[in-house]
């Protein structure tokens, strides 16, 4: 079945840019069918929703993130990536990847990854 | 923004017990509400669509009902795998949000 697996660095300085990909096996980030997006949670905030991507490059981002976040997608790589600049100790948290139903927008995020752990510290 | 306010935030329950967690919106989201549940050190799992629709493979002792503003996910018979934490989240507009959670205990 559709995996999703995040990667990147664990520990990023602050005022840096953090970078995180997820990469999709057991199925082709070009379905029409789904989304694909970014979540994170910390202890104090919960589960907050960064943003989602069609495999086409349509963007959705959290306007409280939005001049921050760039989420792309490489469809040759099966991969698509979160991008968060001028980090600071609030955006330490557990980032997930997650896919969307498309069709139908009332469905919630049916695949998670397993989550990645990144702190933000100098 | 819409605003999700679970109730309530910590339950202690039995093993057999009925439970019923609330999720109410500051604004009408028809039935654009989605459940999980998530274990520490694991990610979300989603239980409930569309307000009331059981995702595949998901016990039949979780439903969930509402429409509008109010909602709820009950647990008709609760096993030791269900003590967990449970979400809310609303699909209807951006940006997504959440509830800030209910942690289930076990008494």
């Amino acid at each position: 079945q559709l995996q999703l697996q995040e990667s990147g660095p664990g520990l990023v300085k602050p005022s840096e840019t953090l970078s995180l990909t997820c990469t999709v096996s057991g199925g082709s980030i070009s379905s029409k069918s789904y989304y694909w997006g970014w979540i994170r949670q910390t202890p104090g905030k919960g589960l907050e929703w960064i943003g989602t991507i069609y495999y086409s490059g349509t963007t959705y981002y959290n306007p409280s993130l939005k001049s921050r976040v760039t989420i792309s997608v490489d469809t040759s790589k099966n991969q698509f990536s979160l991008r968060l600049s001028s980090v600071t100790a609030a955006d330490s948290a557990v980032y997930f990847c997650v896919r969307r139903d498309y069709y139908d927008s009332r469905n919630g995020m049916d695949v998670w990854g397993q989550g990645t752990t990144v702190t933000v510290s100098s | 923004d819409i605003q999700l306010t679970q109730s309530p935030s910590f339950l202690s329950a039995s093993v057999g017990d009925r439970v019923t967690i609330t999720c109410r919106a500051s604004q009408g989201i028809s039935s654009s509400l989605a459940w999980y549940q998530q274990k520490p050190g694991k990610a979300p799992k989603l239980l409930i669509n569309a307000a009331s629709t059981l995702q595949g493979g998901v016990p039949s002792r979780f439903s969930g009902s509402g429409s509008g503003t109010g909602f709820t996910l009950t647990i008709s018979s609760l096993q030791p795998e269900d003590f967990a934490a449970y979400y809310c989240q609303q699909l209807y507009s951006y940006p997504l949000t959440f509830g800030q959670g209910t942690k289930l205990e076990i008494k």
